[in-house]
């Protein structure tokens, strides 16, 4: 599976739409690259997948760069419970394959 | 959606004591179920792929006699920590997916355990 990079850390206001970036300069052609988060606590939620094309669904948008090296996560109007860390992984198959979970990036979204 | 369950969410028990921790499917069929472990302050590490019927398969470091792992059906894999030690104390979360290639994997709850 291709390596992710993604800042550490992010802040967002309330109501503002977040933005994470993640980079994965070494991606396959086969690779997906797969967004999850885990708030303080619980299970890693899944978020939203894609290939080559954009993505959205009820919770976010997903936008890969035309050459794959990276994409962005965004949460389009952030509230308190948004507040989690972000994983971005890249794998060829998300289901069946384990998944290497980085370090992601802590948003925290305040008021 | 695809719903996973484990239980219990929170176990506190004594050194040299065993712990079952299960994991569920509620709302699909899983052949293959992955075990993780995370202490605080990091990231999921995994520890085993559960595959059902037959035997699971261990990442480098992790002791497959204590963490013993059994998928007896589509829908139900279990962790017992045998002999707990304080050391194993951590974060347990199990994950599940409804099998298609690129259909996302989706996650229990975890399981705190605490061993004393």
């Amino acid at each position: 599976d291709a390596k992710t990079t993604q800042p550490t850390s992010m802040d967002c206001a309330e109501g503002r739409a977040a933005n994470l970036p993640c980079n994965h300069s070494t991606i396959s052609g086969n690779e997906y690259v797969y967004w999850y988060r885990q708030i303080h606590s619980q299970g890693p939620q899944y978020i939203i997948h894609g290939l080559k094309n954009n993505e959205t669904n009820e919770m976010a948008s997903l936008i890969i760069t035309e050459d794959r090296k990276s994409s962005t996560l965004i949460l389009p109007h952030a509230t308190l419970r948004d507040t989690a860390v972000y994983y971005c992984i890249v794998t060829v198959t998300g289901g069946g394959n384990k998944l290497t979970f980085g370090t992601g990036t802590q948003l925290k979204v305040e008021l | 959606g695809a719903v996973v369950s484990q239980h219990p969410s929170w176990v506190i028990c004594k050194s040299g004591t065993s712990v079952k921790i299960e994991c569920r499917s509620l709302d699909f069929q899983a052949t293959t179920m992955f075990w993780y472990r995370q202490f605080p302050k990091q990231s999921l590490m995994l520890m085993a792929t559960s595959n059902e019927g037959s035997k699971a398969t261990y990442e480098q470091g992790v002791e497959k006699d204590k963490f013993l792992i059994n998928h007896a059906s589509l829908t139900l894999s279990t962790l017992t920590v045998t002999s707990a030690h304080p050391e194993d104390s951590s974060f347990y979360i199990c994950s599940a997916s409804p099998g298609t290639l690129h259909q996302p994997q989706h996650f229990g709850d975890g399981t705190r355990l605490s061993i004393l």
